[in-house]
C-alpha cells in the first residue's frame, strides 16, 4: 500500500487522558499536514513538517497539542488532557514537495473523548 | 471556516444524470484549487484540480470549472453513478502555498 496511511483508527479516550496518534506519508512525500474535522464540517489546518521542520501551527493547535517528525518520515500527533471538544477526526496529509500542491490524505484517527 | 455544520447542501440526482456542484471561496489571491470526495469513515479524495491561470480542466468524467471574478469554483460529473454518492468538498490553496482552507462541503446522493 503506498497511501498515507494513520494508526489507530480509532480511538475512545476519558477525558483528561493523553493520546498520541501516529501518521506515515507516502514516501518520500517531503511535507506532511495534520488536520481536524468535526461532523458536517471540511477539514481545518492544525499544522505541517517540511521534512523534520514543522513550519506552520494553526491558532487552533492549543499548547495541548503537539507535534513531532523526528526523521523527516512518519509523524506523531499527541493531545495532553484530552477535553470533550477533542473529539473529531483528525486527518494526515502528505504532499510530494514545495511547489506540488496536490495533498493526499489518509484514512484519519476518530477520536472519541467521554 | 464557514460551514452550516451538519445540515449540508445536498443535491440528488439519477443515475447516469450529469451532476454540477458550486463552491464559492474567499480569497481572491489563492492559486490553486481541488476538488475531494469524502466517503463515510474515510479520508478525502483527491478528484481534480486547477491554476488559477486556467479556467477549466478536464478529467476522467469529471471537469471544474473556475471562474475568478466571481471567486467560484464548479466540480461537474458527467453520467454519474451510485458509486459517486459521498460529500465533496472544494479547497483552496492559502497564498503561502501550504495549507489548504476547505469549503463547507455538498452531499451527493445519487438514485438509482
Amino acid at each position: 500500500d503506498t497511501g498515507v496511511s494513520q494508526d489507530p483508527r480509532h480511538k475512545i479516550t476519558k477525558r483528561g487522558q493523553n493520546v498520541t496518534f501516529r501518521c506515515d506519508p507516502i514516501s518520500e512525500h517531503n511535507r506532511l499536514y495534520w488536520y481536524r474535522q468535526t461532523l458536517g464540517q471540511g477539514p481545518e489546518f492544525l499544522t505541517y513538517f517540511q521534512n523534520e521542520a514543522q513550519l506552520e501551527k494553526s491558532r487552533l493547535l492549543s499548547d495541548r497539542f503537539s507535534a513531532e517528525r523526528p526523521k523527516g518520515s512518519f509523524s506523531t500527533l499527541e493531545i495532553q488532557r484530552t477535553e470533550q471538544g477533542d473529539s473529531a477526526m483528525y486527518l494526515c496529509a502528505s504532499s510530494p514537495a514545495p511547489g506540488s500542491y496536490e495533498q493526499y490524505f489518509g484514512p484519519g484517527t476518530r477520536l472519541t473523548v467521554t | 471556516g464557514e460551514s452550516v455544520g451538519l445540515h449540508l447542501p445536498t443535491l440528488s440526482v439519477q443515475e447516469g444524470d450529469n451532476s454540477i456542484i458550486n463552491c464559492a471561496y474567499s480569497n481572491s489571491a489563492s492559486d490553486y484549487f481541488i476538488w475531494y470526495k469524502q466517503e463515510s469513515g474515510k479520508g478525502p479524495q483527491f478528484i481534480i484540480d486547477i491554476r488559477s491561470n486556467m479556467d477549466k480542466r478536464q478529467g476522467q468524467r469529471v471537469t471544474v470549472l473556475l471562474n475568478k471574478t466571481v471567486k467560484h469554483l464548479s466540480l461537474q460529473i458527467a453520467a454519474t453513478q451510485p458509486g459517486d454518492s459521498a460529500v465533496y468538498f472544494c479547497a483552496e490553496m492559502g497564498e503561502y502555498g501550504n495549507k489548504l482552507v476547505f469549503g463547507a462541503g455538498t452531499i451527493l446522493r445519487v438514485k438509482s
